[in-house]
């Protein structure tokens, strides 16, 4: 059984990092074609995907967002972390991570964690 | 690159089918066979429907089938139920700049 759970802040300041955990389990992020992404939803708006790793460590980046973004993963712990730089209130959304699968989909979600931005 | 095109709305009476369009361009959609669809609850995480433009994970009912023309895929919900009433998203690799792309959400109401 596949589970996900994201951690991180619930509050952080303008112009501060935020860094966000995915911990997860059923898989293994060393198994030839497992990914895991990042993906985010502002309060009443749609889902943007922001970035995924690879089990070969390959990581690709939304490009309105690459510079602020990096996305890493621990394979012994069964952790993905997201990174993102320069907080702004418009970054307040949920943050899903969710298990890859080869067809470029997502069949499993974390119940995401809610960030917020304000000073 | 901009988000694939929805409809915001779409409803339907208990027992019929209705179709939810997913616009995008030859560069993704219309290119890639990599579409899945996304069905989300209020306050819920998304819900694998439906992957590479028709394909039913386990467990998804037979109501639910996708299909693809040109630039634009479709999801059709059959025998529509209260249950079904919901958000629901496209998504769609969009080649080696972009990436990926979600929809811009549609919102199924049952009547």
């Amino acid at each position: 059984q596949i589970t996900l759970k994201e951690s991180g802040p619930t509050l952080v300041k303008p112009t501060q990092t935020l860094t966000l955990t995915c911990t997860f389990s059923g898989f293994s992020l060393s198994t030839g074609g497992v990914g895991v992404g990042w993906i985010r939803q502002p309060p009443g708006k749609a889902l943007e995907w922001l970035a995924l790793i690879y089990w070969d460590d390959d990581k690709r980046y939304s490009p309105s967002l690459k510079s602020r973004l990096t996305i890493t993963k621990d394979t012994s712990k069964n952790q993905v972390v997201l990174t993102m730089t320069n907080m702004d209130p418009v970054d307040t959304a949920t943050y899903y991570c969710a298990h890859r699968v080869t067809s470029d989909a997502f069949d499993f979600w974390g119940q995401g964690t809610m960030v917020t931005v304000s000073s | 690159q901009s988000a694939l095109t929805q409809p915001a709305s779409v409803s339907g009476s208990p027992g019929q089918s209705i179709t939810i369009s997913c616009t995008g361009t030859s560069s993704d959609v219309g290119t890639y066979n990599l579409v899945s669809w996304y069905q989300q609850h209020p306050g819920k995480a998304p819900k694998l429907m439906i992957y590479e433009g028709s394909k039913r994970p386990s467990g998804v009912s037979n109501r639910f089938s996708g299909s693809k023309s040109g630039n634009t895929a479709s999801l059709t919900i059959s025998g529509l139920q209260a249950e079904d009433e919901a958000d629901y998203y496209c998504y769609s690799y969009a080649g080696s700049s972009t990436f990926y792309v979600f929809g811009t959400g549609t919102k199924v109401t049952v009547l």
